[in-house]
């Protein structure tokens, strides 16, 4: 079965800092993976998906993420922190029991909180 | 305006009463979703469907229950409300007929409080 790990429930950077938020999954086949994004008091948003294709995958307002299969982890980084920046990150695994399957339900991390000090 | 609608957008309730948690969608999507989300705990399955006809328990569907009226209603109830069902509640739904990416898009959540 899929699951989600993101180490560490609370970040926090300095404004202009390297933001790197860690997700590990686990997955009998290969998966896809999400990042969402949770401002405060707002639903969750897409960040950026990783499906097939280019391992390095870039999403909205300059963060990315890279697939590695050998390590499976998918962390999510910013190159420079900005105060806006703070939010909950989710990762998210799809649990299709095999490739191409019909289940496609996401499997959640428990978030990991990021805070940007000025 | 928003592609997925929560009403209301909050709640407070006492233990005992029923609550009804509607969703609507104008995004032409097949499934749609209820999650619950509790700090530190991250987003927990209630309940999905992949079209009218096809409901499914998610990880923690005890005490609640689901309808779906179309392909853009989706609502939850919780039949009688206890304190520990206080949390944000959200929906989403999700296009599997478009290729099949898994992408869920979210509400704005409902904040029930059940005292």
């Amino acid at each position: 079965a899929q699951s989600v790990t993101q180490l560490g429930s609370h970040v926090s950077v300095s404004e202009g800092a390297l933001v790197l938020l860690r997700c590990n999954y686990s997955s009998s086949v290969p998966p896809y993976l999400f990042w969402y994004v949770q401002y405060p008091n707002q639903g969750l948003q897409l960040l950026l998906k990783y499906t097939t294709g280019a391992t390095l995958v870039k999403g909205i307002n300059g963060f990315e993420a890279e697939f590695k299969k050998s390590e499976t982890s998918f962390h999510l980084t910013k190159p420079s922190a900005h105060m806006s920046d703070a939010a909950e990150y989710f990762c998210a695994v799809s649990d299709r029991p095999f490739y191409g399957g019909s289940q496609g339900n996401l499997i959640f991390g428990k978030g990991t909180k990021l805070s940007v000090k000025p | 305006d928003a592609d997925v609608t929560q009403t209301p957008r909050n709640r407070i309730t006492k233990t005992g009463k029923r609550i009804m948690l509607e969703c609507s969608q104008t995004k032409g999507h097949d499934r749609m979703y209820w999650y619950r989300q509790d700090p530190g705990l991250g987003l927990r399955l209630i309940y999905y469907s992949f079209d009218v006809k096809d409901i499914n328990k998610g990880e923690i569907s005890d005490g609640y229950s689901v309808s779906r009226q179309a392909q853009a209603k989706f609502s939850l109830s919780l039949e009688s409300a206890i304190p520990n069902q206080t949390a944000l509640y959200f929906c989403a739904t999700s296009d599997f007929r478009a290729g099949g990416t898994d992408t869920q898009y979210f509400g704005p959540g409902t904040r029930l409080t059940v005292l």
